[in-house]
Parts: structure tokens; sequence; C-alpha cells
């Protein structure tokens, strides 16, 4: 149980485009999903917090309107880069937390972008 | 805001020989505090994790210890094998209003030489 899928695995696209990565609860309804990012060799850093049916939570210093941040239902959230630029490459993981798993956080496979 | 520190940043030990990675936190409401191992370029993977109700916790050759006075948490690995090296990382959580954050560690990585 408590399985993350996240697509694209891996996405390389033109600066000044967007790109869309999915985050979705296999089996499990996820009433929060959070989205990190980590560069190489180095730890997750929390982006935000998003709860079903209403505005995700950003942490400081992370552009709300650079990335943004849809949870329309129980088992998908998603994350768009705009205007994504090669300082965005980066490892983008989300994770998901159940009603019924406390605080426990599953996370996704992770998505590499590589904005050229 | 918690600020979890952990060391070391690399260890590496001969197989069969134990590993010890210690994290400190700095906000005393938190409360659940996991473990997650991450191998390269893949997703971390919940292997333990303890609430602030029990000082200690074992799973196998895997075990985690809190003192919750001294704000620190340590993973223990015995009996190391090769398929153990990858980078660990600890996080500490507190429920505040229910959002229950994760703050994770900077991340160690071990390596297990045969």
């Amino acid at each position: 149980g408590a399985v993350v899928s996240q697509h694209p695995s891996r996405v390389i696209c033109k600066s000044g485009t967007s790109v869309k990565i999915e985050c979705r609860s296999l089996d499990f309804q996820a009433t929060t999903m959070f989205w990190y990012r980590q560069f190489p060799k180095q730890s997750l850093m929390l982006m935000a917090t998003s709860n079903e049916g209403s505005k995700a939570t950003y942490e400081q210093g992370v552009e709300k309107d650079k990335f943004l941040i849809n949870h329309a239902s129980l088992t998908l959230s998603t994350l768009t880069v705009t205007s994504a630029h090669p300082e965005d490459s980066s490892f983008y993981i989300c994770s998901a937390r159940g009603a019924g798993y406390q605080e426990t956080q599953y996370f996704g496979p992770g998505t590499r972008l590589l904005v050229l | 805001g918690e600020n979890v520190e952990q060391h070391p940043s690399t260890l590496s030990v001969q197989e069969g020989d134990s590993a010890v990675i210690k994290c400190t936190y700095s906000d005393s409401a938190s409360n659940y505090f996991p473990w997650y191992k991450q191998e390269l370029g893949k997703r971390p993977q919940l292997i333990i994790d303890i609430r602030s109700n029990v000082g200690e916790k074992k799973d196998q050759r895997i075990a985690v210890t809190l003192n919750k006075t001294a704000k620190h948490f340590s993973l223990h690995i015995t009996e190391t094998q090769p398929e153990d090296s990858a980078v660990y990382f600890c996080a500490a959580s507190a429920a505040k209003g229910g959002a229950n954050n994760l703050f994770f560690g900077t991340g160690t990585r071990l390596t297990v030489i045969p």
C-alpha cells in the first residue's frame, strides 16, 4: 500500500516554456501533498504544501506565481513550473499523506527537469 | 521554525560493521522522527520512524533511539551489507494546526565496503 506515482520521470524543455508535473496517490486518498526540490547531493527542500480543494501554502522564498500547485482531487496534485529557466533545473519530488497514515509521508519517484 | 542537523555527512564502514547516524532538532514540539533511505536518482524510502512516546524502536538490523531531553535521535544499522549503501535522511515533524511538515536533515552518504 501507500504508492505514489509521478509523471513524467524526466523532462527537457526550452527556456521560457512551462512544464507540468503530476503526482498521484494510487491506493489511498491523499489529504495532503507536498512538493520538494532536491539539488544534486543536497537534502530535500520543501517548496509547498497542498490540501485537497484549498490553496497551497508556499515556503518562504518560493514564488507561488512561478510554481503553480493544484490539488484538485484526493489522488492528484500538479506542479507547473511556469516560464522555466535553467536555474529551475532540479529534481522535483512529491509526497503524499493520507488521513489514515498520521504523519507518514510517502514519496513519488521524482521528476528530473532540465531547462536548456 | 524547526532546524534539523545531521552528522556525519559521509560515512564508510566495512561490511558487517555497524553504522550510526545522528541528528539533532531544535523544536521541542517535534514529536515524529522518520528516517528515509535514498538511492541515487530514486525516491526516498521510509525505513523506520519513531514517535516521541518511545525511546527506542528496532526493526531487524535497523534501530532508532530518541532522547527528547537532549533533542537528538540516532539511526543504528548493524551487520551492514553493500546494499545498505545510500543516502540517509533524518526528519522531524510537529503537529501544528494539522500541518505536520517534515523538516529534513542534510543527509548522510553511507558506503559499505565489501
